[in-house]
């Protein structure tokens, strides 16, 4: 199994500044497709997850553009140009390279 | 486009239980749909999928013999199934559905509300 690992495990943060989560995978996500497998999601409190970013740097419909994807082979990185109250919750980034999938152990974004 | 899953469930360990997830809003059988487990307090794991096409299934290897995931198209609802409970099932349990952005399996777009499974006795 491809195993993620994910830091920090907590992210204090301040309305209106930047943030910066990392994701490492075990072996590399790039496909022989040219498309690189690996997805971030977003659980706010007591919520199903949402899909944030997939393929890599792709946001999904309806993600505001503060944040973003990007990273390449092993190492992923999503950002918050400018993290607003409703980004509190949990992130995960996701493998979807090969079965099993496999989540991260999820990063703790709070307003500090 | 949504998933509506199964209301809550408390069980006493050694029941059995299947759990619902169906879909309206798009063509089901075109979607893979996966189950995804997270016990309180923890992170997500992924279970497995099923394709409601032709009922093609893949499991995780951690959940394979532990649970069954099948489909009925004509009502287009995906279950998951315990033969026999026990409290490390105690968990929420989403379904989402799969997206094909690249041409293959790629993102879990479309989320379930969870359906909680409490085995205690």
């Amino acid at each position: 199994d491809i195993v993620m690992t994910q830091s920090p495990v907590s992210l204090p943060v301040t309305p209106g500044e930047a943030a910066s989560i990392s994701c490492r995978s075990s072996q590399g996500l790039l496909n022989s497709n040219g498309y690189t497998y690996l997805d971030w999601y977003l659980q706010r409190p007591g919520q199903s997850p949402q899909l944030l970013i997939y393929l890599g740097s792709n946001r999904a419909s309806g993600v505001p553009d503060r944040f973003s994807g990007s990273g390449s082979g092993t190492d992923f990185t999503l950002q918050i140009s400018r993290v607003e109250a409703e980004d509190v919750g949990v992130y995960f980034c996701m493998q979807a390279l090969q079965t099993p999938f496999t989540f991260g152990p999820g990063t703790r974004v709070e307003i500090k | 486009v949504q998933l509506v899953q199964s209301g809550a469930e408390v069980r006493e360990p050694g029941d059995s239980l299947k759990i619902s997830c169906q879909g309206s809003g798009y063509f089901f059988m075109k979607y893979w749909i996966g189950w995804v487990r997270q016990k309180p307090g923890k992170g997500l794991e992924w279970m497995g999928m099923i394709y409601p096409g032709d009922s093609e299934t893949i499991y995780s290897p951690s959940f394979e013999g532990q649970v069954t995931i099948s489909v009925d198209r004509s009502t287009r609802n995906a279950y998951l199934e315990w033969s026999s409970l026990t409290a490390s099932d105690t968990a929420i349990y989403y379904c989402a559905r799969l997206e094909t952005y690249s041409g293959r399996n790629d993102a879990f777009e479309i989320w379930g509300q969870g359906t909680m499974v409490i085995v205690s006795s």
